[in-house]
Order: C-alpha cells, then structure tokens, then sequence
C-alpha cells in the first residue's frame, strides 16, 4: 500500500534549464494537487488535477510553469527555464474525491544554482 | 487575505504541557483539516472536522470548530518531545475541492524535554 510517491526528492537545476517533478498519487486516487514551499513559509496551492483534466490551476504562475496528470503514469509539475526563485520545496497531494483527506507525498527539493 | 491563519507562528512548551493552536479562516468551508509536517518532510494528515461538527478527538489531539467565529483549536494534550513540527491548518471551500486545499504558514511547535 504505497502512499503517495515524488521522486526526485532533490533535484539541483541551473539557471535557464528545465525541472521535471514526478508525482504518483496512492493507488486509485484520481485527485492530485501540487502545493509549492518557501523557505520559513507555509504551502502555497499551484494547480488541481483529475485525469487528463486541469481542474484549477490558479495557483500556477502564468508563465514557465504546465502540469498535466495523464490517463497512465505519473503527474508532471514541470518548470522551464528555471530562475533563482523557483528553488522551494513542491509537494503532491492526492484523495479519492475533492474534499476528503489528502495524502502527501515527501516532496521534491528543488535548488536552483 | 489567505485561508487558513494559523496562532501562534511559534510556540515552545515543556514536555507534558498541553499545546494549543488557533486557526483562523475567512469563507465558508466544507471541511478543515489539520496536518503536522517534521522538518524536511512531507504532511501528515492528523484530523478532518466537517463544517457540521463541533468538536472532534483522535488521541491526544482535540480538534474544536466554530464555524460562526470561522476559527478551529488544535489542542495537543500531554505533549511530547516527538510532537515538535510545525503544524497546519488547511481548508475545503464549500461547494468541493475546486481550489485544494488551502494552508497557512503553520505554528511551529516546540517541545522543551
């Protein structure tokens, strides 16, 4: 009974590359959220996804930043041309339906150098 | 203004002492949850009350909510050294899920052995 598994946990970018975060919710969950962490700071809600939906991604900055959770495989927060202030802590969540318990996953600790 | 304003930002106690944690919200919500997060790790989901219920218990933890004050008290009794995190409240709108979960900056909790 796997929880909710991010890989990786670390992940060091340079400026200007790109930033894969894998999330793979508990087993029949079909309810993901990627929150993002600032150091000294609570999470901050990115984007709500259903299989193959973007339900709500208002959380999301407008540029740079895509996630998609397709019909097989793992939800992908991805990061292009990463800068200096994306370097946070980016934590999945998945649930069964939208309004019950949330399970979280360890988080990915991204480091922009 | 964010959901989900946690009271105090820190608290240190001595082992033993009761722990008590406020947390404020500003729209109406289906459910609030709590979480405690161990430095460097992920959530851990520690108590769900729905907006219908008072006041709720799951050992040593003593959830209350008053919806009419938009507040909610996490009291940890006999408090431990292993409680020390930082603890979250986090809110359901009502009408569902559509914005996930919605956090606070969390109580950092400290307990003095």
């Amino acid at each position: 009974n796997a929880g909710v598994m991010q890989n990786p946990r670390h992940l060091v970018r340079r400026r200007g590359q790109e930033a894969r975060l894998r999330c793979s919710p508990v087993k029949g969950h079909s309810h993901v959220y990627w929150y993002r962490q600032l150091p000294e700071e609570g999470l901050k809600f990115m984007v709500y996804l259903q299989k193959e939906n973007i339900i709500d991604e208002s959380g999301m900055p407008k540029e740079r930043f895509s996630a998609e959770f397709p019909k097989e495989g793992p939800s992908i927060l991805r990061i292009q041309q990463v800068v200096r202030g994306d370097s946070a802590a980016y934590f999945c969540a998945s649930s069964q339906q939208g309004a019950s318990e949330a399970f979280f996953g360890q988080g990915t600790r991204l480091t922009v150098v | 203004s964010q959901q989900g304003e946690e009271d105090p930002q820190a608290l240190s106690i001595q082992e033993g002492e009761n722990a008590t944690m406020n947390c404020s919200y500003k729209t109406s919500i289906n459910n609030l949850q709590w979480y405690r997060q161990n430095s460097g790790r992920g959530l851990v989901h520690l108590i769900l009350i729905r907006s219908n219920e008072r006041e709720k218990h799951s050992g040593r933890l003593r959830v209350t909510l008053d919806t009419s004050k938009k507040s909610s008290s996490l009291l940890i009794t006999a408090s431990r050294a292993a409680d020390t995190a930082s603890y979250f409240c986090a809110t359901v709108p009502t009408g569902g899920g559509a914005d996930g979960l919605t956090f606070g900056k969390g109580t950092h909790l400290i307990i003095q052995p």
